[in-house]
């Protein structure tokens, strides 16, 4: 894998719903990666930032986990709400300032 | 976390004339800002680093002398697209790396060139 990749590219759940997406990253040169929540005509706004093979972190009803040596990191949400409702984009970065990103995961909850 | 304004919103001008895009970091010093390029159904794009009171680091393919980078202060830089084009035509968003190494991003700029 040369690029970050993100899947599916967009998808909808019912309320309640859980769900995950898939981000897919080069295993070689990481040092981290972050996923990122952008809602429609606002600022992305930051959930996680993973460096260790193996992390798992969780911001309430959100998850995310990581695993380096095959290059890719799940985001889970579980019992979807109509507020989740976003883009979800992931980005590997090699180094400090060098940031790849992903074309994005777009959500939709349906009430 | 920093908290990252980005004006304007949105704007429309006519081919051959400069635009510029304002990022300011309302509550963190930034001596490091990101811009940011993303063309319809594509990724964000690094453009430049911009580091404050040097010159901005611009990735390959990124014309330096058409999309001029200030960044004076620890609380603005500023993207100006110089003659601006048609194929300018995108939206431009801005960073601060904050703390914990997240992005801080403002709302970013669609501009459209006619």
């Amino acid at each position: 894998i040369l690029n970050v990749e993100q899947s599916p590219q967009s998808l909808h759940v019912q309320e309640g719903d859980s769900t995950n997406f898939t981000c897919s990253f080069p295993s070689s040169n990481f040092y981290a990666l972050h996923w990122y929540r952008w809602e429609t005509a606002k600022s992305p706004e930051a959930l996680f930032v993973m460096t260790l093979n193996g992390d798992e972190k969780k911001k309430g009803r959100i998850s995310a986990t990581l695993n380096t040596k095959e290059g890719y990191s799940y985001l889970y949400i579980k019992g979807s709400q109509p507020e989740d409702s976003a883009t979800y984009l992931c980005a590997q970065a090699s180094g400090t300032y060098k940031y790849i990103f992903g074309t994005g995961t777009r959500l939709k909850v349906l009430a | 976390g920093a908290v990252v304004s980005q004006h304007p919103s949105w704007v429309i001008c006519k081919s051959g004339t400069s635009v510029k895009i304002e990022c300011r970091s309302l509550d963190f010093q930034a001596t490091t800002m990101f811009w940011y390029r993303q063309f319809p159904k594509q990724s964000l794009m690094l453009m430049a680093t911009s580091n404050e009171g040097s010159k901005a680091t611009y990735e390959q393919g990124v014309e330096k002398d058409k999309f001029l980078i200030n960044h004076a202060s620890l609380t603005l830089s500023t993207l100006t697209v110089t003659s601006a084009h048609p194929e300018d035509s995108s939206f431009y968003i801005c960073s601060v790396l904050g703390a914990e190494e997240k992005l801080f991003f403002g709302s970013g700029t669609q501009l459209s060139v006619l």
